[in-house]
């Protein structure tokens, strides 16, 4: 149980397009999802916290119109890059927990690399 | 803020060596601590946890004891296998967020 699915797993697309990547939670209701973002050889670094039907929180630095989530139904979350440049190439994670406070147990998906050319 | 300090990688050990990933942390109250595993090609995986000074988290032969008086969250395995090779990740929580470490690669050889 407690499985968190993304798609696409990979994606390249132009500069100045959007990309879309899902969230997903296949066997529970996740009230909330994180998102991170994953440099090579580097930690995981928080972009926002998403809580079904209110507004993310992002963290300091990450910027909101850039960055745009959408965490519409409790077992799905959508991070949008707009208008992408080469240097939002990175791989990005999500995560949900189970339960209503946010404070359970964090459970990741496997990541989307995005490549800007 | 709140931090954590990994031991910098890759980690390279032959099967059935004593692993040992040094994680030290800063944090002000008392987070709960955190070692995820991430395998090739996977998301991360929580791997065990700890929820107060001197509780010790096992699973899979992997142990880490939270140490308040070191700020200190080490893992330790006894004998590692090839299967263990992957991506080790030390975290604390911060409310409701977690704070990663750097992250330290194992890679075991037969």
């Amino acid at each position: 149980g407690a499985v968190v699915s993304q798609h696409p797993s990979w994606v390249i697309c132009k500069s100045g397009t959007s990309v879309k990547i899902e969230c997903r939670s296949l066997d529970f209701q996740a009230t909330t999802m994180f998102w991170y973002r994953q440099f090579p050889k580097q930690s995981l670094m928080l972009m926002a916290t998403s809580n079904e039907g209110s507004k993310a929180t992002y963290e300091q630095g990450v910027e909101k119109d850039k960055f745009l989530i959408n965490h519409a139904s409790l077992t799905l979350s959508t991070l949008t890059v707009t208008s992408a440049h080469p240097e939002d190439s990175s791989f990005y994670i999500c995560s949900a927990t189970v339960g209503t406070s946010g404070m359970g147990t964090q459970y990741f998906g496997p990541g989307t690399r995005l490549t800007v050319l | 803020g709140n931090s954590v300090t990994q031991m910098e990688g890759p980690v390279t050990l032959s099967e059935e060596a004593f692993l040992t990933i040094n994680c030290t942390y800063t944090a002000t109250g008392y987070p709960s601590l955190f070692w995820y595993v991430q395998y090739p090609g996977e998301g991360l995986q929580l791997l065990l946890k700890a929820t107060k000074a001197d509780d010790k988290g096992s699973n899979k032969g992997f142990e880490a004891t939270y140490r308040k008086e070191t700020t200190s969250f080490h893992l330790e395995k006894g004998s590692v296998q090839v299967s263990d090779s992957a991506v080790y990740f030390c975290a604390l929580s911060d409310g409701n967020k977690l704070v990663f470490g750097a992250g330290t690669i194992l890679r075991v050889k037969s």
